[in-house]
């Protein structure tokens, strides 16, 4: 299965800034996906990302505050704009293993904004 | 779109016991059924995962059933051990619908000496 890196795994930020949060893996993905754990909830998918297309975004997220790159088959970007405390979460990427299955997830970035 | 629902919310066994936790869904599309565990600080794992052309599957201690009639499927975890301790998760996707996975709201399952 995939390998997923995930950076930073843990940050405080001040609000109204921004953080980006990187996404590598080790073989090429048509699809990522990146993901918001709320503290002590479950799994919201926030958007899809496909090499060389604009993402899919899930209702109730918007691009302008959480942009996303894809820029080759096996490394995504997600950004989190003008922070507030409400966006303190987990932030995690996912990818398919094999065409519809078996999803890998990376090990999140902890996200308190202050 | 789907909607998962898990039950129970926390569960709690003794060493060695079986536990059950449950989900049910919503799109009769659906047709992929992963479970995640997830520990504290630790992204979800994969931990079995059934395909709606089967009815259960099994992999040492855990198995998974589907009642795809019913609309719900199980995750059974047998002999329990302080490891299995975690935080579990179903999922549900419709394969080729844009493969997006929709989670349950977890089972905090604790495991008892």
């Amino acid at each position: 299965s995939a390998v997923i890196s995930q950076k930073p795994s843990r940050d405080i930020c001040q609000r109204g800034t921004s953080l980006t949060i990187q996404c590598q893996v080790d073989s090429q993905v048509t699809m990522m996906f990146w993901y918001r754990q709320q503290p002590g909830q479950s799994l919201t998918l926030i958007a899809t990302a496909n090499q060389g297309s604009e993402a899919t975004y899930e209702s109730g997220f918007v691009i302008d505050k959480f942009p996303i790159s894809r820029p080759n088959l096996t490394f995504s970007t997600l950004t989190v704009s003008n922070m507030s405390p409400e966006d303190s979460s987990i932030y995690l990427c996912s990818v398919e293993r094999d065409a519809g299955y078996g999803y890998t997830f990376g090990s999140g970035t902890r996200l308190t904004v202050v | 779109g789907e909607n998962v629902e898990q039950h129970p919310s926390t569960l709690s066994v003794q060493e060695g016991d079986s536990a059950v936790i449950k989900c049910t869904y919503s799109d009769s599309a659906s047709n992929y059924f992963p479970w995640y565990k997830q520990e504290l600080g630790k992204g979800p794992q994969l931990i079995i995962d059934i395909r709606s052309n089967v009815g259960e599957k099994k992999d040492q201690r855990i198995a998974v059933t589907l009642n795809k009639t019913a609309k719900h499927f199980s995750l059974h975890i047998t002999e329990t051990q302080p490891e299995d301790s975690a935080v579990y998760f179903c999922a549900a996707s419709r394969r080729g619908g844009g493969n997006k996975l929709t989670f349950g709201t977890g089972t905090q399952l604790k495991v008892e000496l």
